[in-house]
């Protein structure tokens, strides 16, 4: 069975603080680790697709690493904007890989002008 | 490229009614995926193919659901008959060798 948790549940922070949060799965039964952001009354948006341990990806203010030993990745925002403001979902692909992607149940990040 | 396109945006049924709701992907992916989002169980995989064969259809809940991918550019995904809880969004998804995945705007269907 392939757990995928994320942390924390929800978020609220002032426009202009910087955020993290993490999502973690099984080190044992893993070949990529993807984030979506999905902002309300849309559809997720692929942000990252990592494989190797220790990989780092950046997109604007947003980045996030992956520590494939552990079983974790971090999603940093650099300076949150009201834009931002979405649930951010990470999603890990077995170690078979056969497409089939489990998603964790979202952090919710909502900034405050 | 238009993205994945799914239709319709959506659908009112009453209970009992067949629903079929409809998906193409991007051209030239090779994944397409079937999901469901819902306030209790969040976004679950219902089904998904593969160069037009079905993977996996351990998430779909109950015979009354079914799918097919007759080509590349078409996927169908029914319920009949169908039943108050049902209502959910339901997003297709294509990827290109299991990378990204590109989500429709999904269809919200309501079951009364």
């Amino acid at each position: 069975i392939l757990n995928v948790e994320q942390s924390p549940q929800s978020l609220h922070v002032q426009e202009g603080d910087s955020t993290n949060f993490t999502c973690s799965f099984p080190s044992s039964n893993f070949y990529a680790l993807h984030w979506y952001r999905w902002e309300t009354a849309k559809s997720p948006e692929a942000l990252f697709v990592m494989t190797l341990n220790g990989d780092e990806k950046k997109k604007g203010r947003i980045s996030a690493t992956l520590n494939t030993k552990e079983g974790y990745s971090y999603l940093y925002i650099k300076g949150s904007q009201p834009e931002d403001s979405a649930t951010y979902l990470c999603a890990s692909s077995g170690s078979s890989n056969t497409g089939k992607l489990i998603f964790g149940q979202g952090t919710t990040l909502q900034v405050k002008p | 490229d238009a993205g994945v396109i799914q239709s319709p945006r959506h659908e009112v049924t009453e209970m009992g009614q067949e629903v079929t709701l409809r998906c193409k992907p991007i051209s030239g992916h090779d994944y397409l995926f079937w999901y469901r989002q819902t306030m209790m169980r969040g976004l679950e995989l219902l089904i998904y193919f593969n160069n037009n064969v079905p993977i996996d259809d351990s998430g779909m809940p109950e015979d009354r659901f079914s799918a097919k991918m007759p080509n590349a550019s078409f996927s169908t995904l029914k319920i009949q008959p169908s039943e108050p809880r049902d209502s959910a969004v339901y997003f297709c998804a294509s990827s290109f060798d299991r990378g990204k995945q590109y989500f429709g705007p999904g269809t919200r269907l309501t079951v009364t």
